[in-house]
């Protein structure tokens, strides 16, 4: 069974410039959501997606986008990137039908905007 | 607004002793109720859910409605159980599905 991957682990852009972040879901999963982990808090809901449509959107600006494909594996995209952006993004992919609410986290891509 | 708070953010015990981490939620509904933990190097997972009503790694979590509480127990806590700990709910905003997890508390159990 292989689980959530994460690329790139690590990157670094500049105020203002656009990123995206990749994630692969673990086997047998459809359902993916994304969230903002700065230094010191907790995970932060970004947005969750099922069947390629975002279904939940957490209390981010909708300058945070993000796509999912037909095999589950997902981007988000951050646009017009601020200093505040700088954090790590954690992907989790769970199994919707199966309703236990369980999700598997990557290790998550590490930004830091300069 | 749905939030979760964990007051403590460092909780230290020697080992042996019983260890109670704390969370309260605020949700207008029935939310599902979590726990997450974060040991050194390895990713978030899934420690405990409130449906479940189980016991894993002799931690336990109770959902008081009336107190909008779901503390995470143990009677014994051993060295392997510091982690990061985050408290965390599913329920539905205004934007469908969402997750809320709390800011994490950070038990280290000493020798």
């Amino acid at each position: 069974e292989t689980g959530v991957t994460q690329s790139p682990t690590h990157l670094i852009k500049t105020r203002g410039q656009q990123v995206t972040l990749r994630c692969s879901s673990q086997s047998g999963h459809n359902t993916v959501s994304w969230y903002q982990q700065a230094l010191g808090q907790g995970p932060q809901f970004i947005f969750q997606y099922y069947r390629e449509e975002e279904n939940g959107r957490g209390n981010f600006p909708p300058r945070f986008s993000g796509l999912q494909f037909p095999n589950y594996s997902s981007e988000l995209n951050v646009n017009a990137l601020e200093l505040d952006d700088s954090a790590l993004y954690l992907c989790a992919s769970s199994q919707r039908l199966a309703n236990t609410g369980e999700l598997f986290f990557g290790e998550g891509s590490r930004l830091t905007v300069l | 607004a749905q939030r979760v708070t964990q007051p403590e953010k460092l909780l230290s015990v020697f080992k042996g002793a019983p260890v109670e981490l704390k969370c309260n939620y605020s949700y207008s509904g029935s939310p599902e109720l979590f726990w997450y933990v974060q040991y050194s190097r390895q990713r978030l997972q899934l420690l405990l859910r409130h449906i479940s009503r189980e016991s894993i790694k002799g931690f336990t979590a109770d959902l008081n409605k009336g107190e909008t509480s779901f503390h995470l127990k143990k009677p014994f806590a051993q060295e392997e159980d510091s982690a990061m700990y985050y408290c965390a709910l599913s329920g539905f905003g205004n934007y469908g599905q969402n997750f809320v997890f709390g800011p994490g508390t950070r038990l280290s159990v000493l020798p």
